[in-house]
């Protein structure tokens, strides 16, 4: 069984661009969440996702995005990116709400 | 909110040997989850052991095994037997269990363990 995807792995952008991240959770999967993880800050919640349902979202601000498709794929946006949103980025998906959650690869985002 | 704590930024293990690595949790709630990630260079984060607060007997995966103390909010994982594949970022977790809640994990910052051939 494929494990969650995450598209691109690396990504690197100028400030004030924007980027879009896509993550394919396990099949059947219907939960996403996504982190942020750097250095100084370590991993922080961003949101999740549940049957396209946007459930909860971390302390970021409305610059970060996201959404969920009707096949449980989910993509997150950062528009007019700083420096300080250089990060890798992890998807995570779970069968169902409480079951244990798997994460992809991550996408390693640089912004220059 | 939930805090988690892991005050040993950096361990080493000679192979063969057993190692502990400490996590405590700050949490008003009485029922909830945690657990143990793995993080290689490879990045991808691996779920090594998951634990019930509800469940007075300590989770085991193998050579993996948690010493958890409710009263005491500690968390502590033992690796038994260390391989060198066993190098990697630890990272202690806290997910609420309550019904209809949020997926959220709230990660401690990791303590890094090398394995010594």
């Amino acid at each position: 069984k494929a494990g969650v995807t995450q598209t691109p792995r690396y990504l690197i952008k100028t400030r004030g661009q924007q980027v879009t991240l896509s993550c394919s959770p396990i099949s059947g999967h219907r939960s996403v969440s996504w982190y942020q993880q750097t250095p100084g800050q370590g991993l922080q919640f961003l949101f999740e996702y549940f049957s396209e349902t946007q459930r909860n979202k971390g302390n970021f601000p409305g610059r970060f995005s996201g959404r969920q498709f009707s096949n449980s794929r989910s993509e997150m946006n950062v528009s007019t990116l700083e420096l300080g949103d250089s990060a890798l980025y992890l998807c995570a998906s779970s069968l169902r709400l409480g079951q244990p959650q798997h994460f992809g690869d991550g996408t390693r985002l640089s912004i220059l | 909110a939930q805090t988690v704590t892991q005050s040993q930024p950096e361990m080493s293990v000679q192979e063969a040997e057993t190692v502990t690595l400490s996590c405590t949790y700050d949490t008003s709630e009485s029922d909830y989850y945690l657990f143990w990630y793995k993080q290689p260079p490879s990045r991808q984060m691996i779920l090594v052991i998951r634990q019930e607060a509800y469940k007075q007997q300590n989770a085991t995966e193998n050579r993996f095994s948690v010493n958890f103390q409710k009263a005491a909010k500690s968390f502590s994982l033992k690796i038994s037997d260390s391989q060198l594949g066993d190098a990697a970022m630890y990272f202690c977790a806290y997910r609420s269990a309550d019904q209809g809640g949020s997926e959220k994990l709230v990660f401690g910052k990791g303590t890094k363990l090398t394995v010594n051939p």
